[in-house]
């Protein structure tokens, strides 16, 4: 049958200004989140994690918000810069053992000079 | 530090043939797992290895396997392949405890037609 593509997301922010990328996850057991960038032609890029016992958790430029009552992540970038654009996504980790992440399916951020 | 390679980049197979594709994980790192990424499926888990042994598995058919040798490289293998096999197939390592990200590598191109 005919392939269909994933409907990603898309945000578009003026260079300088803060991005809010959102992300609801399915498994209300899932202990460990992570945000990942992908470039075009690149794998995906680990940028920031957070465990299920924080609810907050920064780097640099970069800050992820979890909230388990709706099992919601958000990734906030500060003062976005043109090299953030990118398709952004979330990952849960499904695993007891091991790893085994379920992936959302992205968010396109571009970034208007 | 080396990152996760991945070999080749690019593949073209015919329907029906097999293909086996490598990585090599990052020095130190025991785990190694692979994705398939389509257009429309998104990032799919295929499987995890960690010390030698499968330790997760994907919902993917039997024609998609892998191993991992002593040395932590990994190889997966598809054999029979369909049209609907051509995807990116990416690699990841991570040092092999829960809730620890990955590093991918930047993938295996397959073609098949």
């Amino acid at each position: 049958g005919e392939s269909v593509g994933l409907h990603l997301p898309t945000l578009s922010v003026q260079e300088g200004d803060n991005s809010i990328i959102n992300c609801a996850y399915s498994n209300s057991a899932s202990d460990y989140f992570i945000w990942y960038k992908q470039e075009s032609g690149k794998g995906p890029q680990f940028i920031i994690d957070i465990r299920s016992n924080m609810d907050k958790r920064q780097g640099q430029r970069v800050t992820v918000l979890l909230n388990k009552t709706v099992k919601h992540l958000s990734l906030q970038i500060a003062a976005t810069q043109p090299g953030d654009s990118a398709v952004y996504f979330c990952a849960e980790d499904l695993a007891t053992t091991g790893n085994q992440f379920y992936f959302g399916t992205g968010t396109s951020l571009t970034v208007i000079p | 530090k080396a990152g996760v390679t991945q070999t080749p980049r690019y593949l073209i197979k015919t329907r029906g043939q097999q293909v086996t594709l490598s990585c090599s994980p990052i020095s130190g790192h025991r785990s190694v797992s692979w994705y398939q990424q389509t257009p429309g499926q998104g990032l799919q888990f295929l499987f995890e290895y960690f010390s030698e042994t499968q330790r997760n598995k994907g919902n993917f058919p039997g024609r998609f396997s892998g191993r991992q040798f002593s040395n932590s490289r990994s190889e997966m293998n598809v054999s029979t392949l369909e049209l609907g096999d051509s995807a990116l197939y990416l690699c990841a390592s991570s040092q092999g405890g829960v809730n620890y990200g990955y590093t991918f590598g930047s993938g295996t191109r397959l073609t098949v037609v």
